[in-house]
């Protein structure tokens, strides 16, 4: 089955700094990569995903990037505010279900 | 529109009690699925179903149950708890999954401890 590792697990970054997470898959039919970001307390929730007919998608200071022969993803978010402070999840679609990351502690600190 | 809800917040049982996570959801999603949460291990589905009538198994399944007799609920069973199903579990929805996968809805969790 599908395995995805995600890098690092957790990342402190200063406020207007940029932070980046990492995640790779094994499972070469996997074809759509989606980002949730879970606040304390909450439900995870979609902040962006790419498909792999994509290489990068950009919604403001959100970016994902996708390199399918090497089989990594990543995250950027720009510009970092203190409410970007969350868990964030990386996952990839392998046999009908979706396989998620261990997760990224983000702080972001003022 | 509510979304996804689940029922209880919080819950606390001893060793062998069972119990049903109540889940519901009213955007008529085809796609439910149960998840739960361990430090350090992300998000592993239990169990999923692609429609009314359809369940399947995901990576943990053993020791929990689910039936999908409405579009709206997707109850998950724990038959006999045990303190290693200590976690926080979330449901989820989608329009569809499979090679069409959709945006995942999740509730806002159930926070178990089995003593």
């Amino acid at each position: 089955g599908e395995n995805v590792e995600q890098h690092p697990s957790t990342l402190s970054v200063q406020e207007g700094d940029s932070a980046v997470i990492k995640c790779t898959y094994s499972d070469s039919a996997s074809n759509y990569f989606p980002w949730y970001k879970q606040e304390l307390g909450k439900g995870p929730q979609l902040i962006i995903d790419i498909r792999s007919n994509v290489g990068e998608k950009k919604d403001q200071r959100i970016a994902v990037t996708l390199n399918k022969t090497a089989k990594h993803f990543s995250l950027h978010i720009t510009e970092t505010q203190p409410e970007d402070s969350a868990v964030y999840f990386c996952a990839a679609n392998s046999w009908g279900k979706l396989q998620f990351g261990a997760g990224t502690q983000v702080v972001v600190t003022p | 529109n509510a979304g996804v809800t689940q029922t209880p917040k919080f819950q606390v049982l001893k060793t062998g009690q069972s119990m049903t996570l109540q889940c519901a959801q009213d955007m008529n999603h085809e796609y439910m699925s149960w998840y739960r949460q361990d430090p350090g291990m992300g998000l592993r589905l239990i169990h999923y179903s692609v429609g009314a009538g359809i369940t399947d198994q995901g990576e943990v399944p053993n020791g929990y149950n689910v039936s999908r007799s409405t579009t709206e609920d997707f109850p998950l069973r724990l038959l006999s708890a045990a303190p290693s199903q200590t976690s926080v579990y979330f449901c989820a929805s989608s329009y569809s999954g499979g090679d069409s996968y959709n945006e995942q809805f999740f509730g806002p969790g159930t926070r178990l401890t089995v003593l």
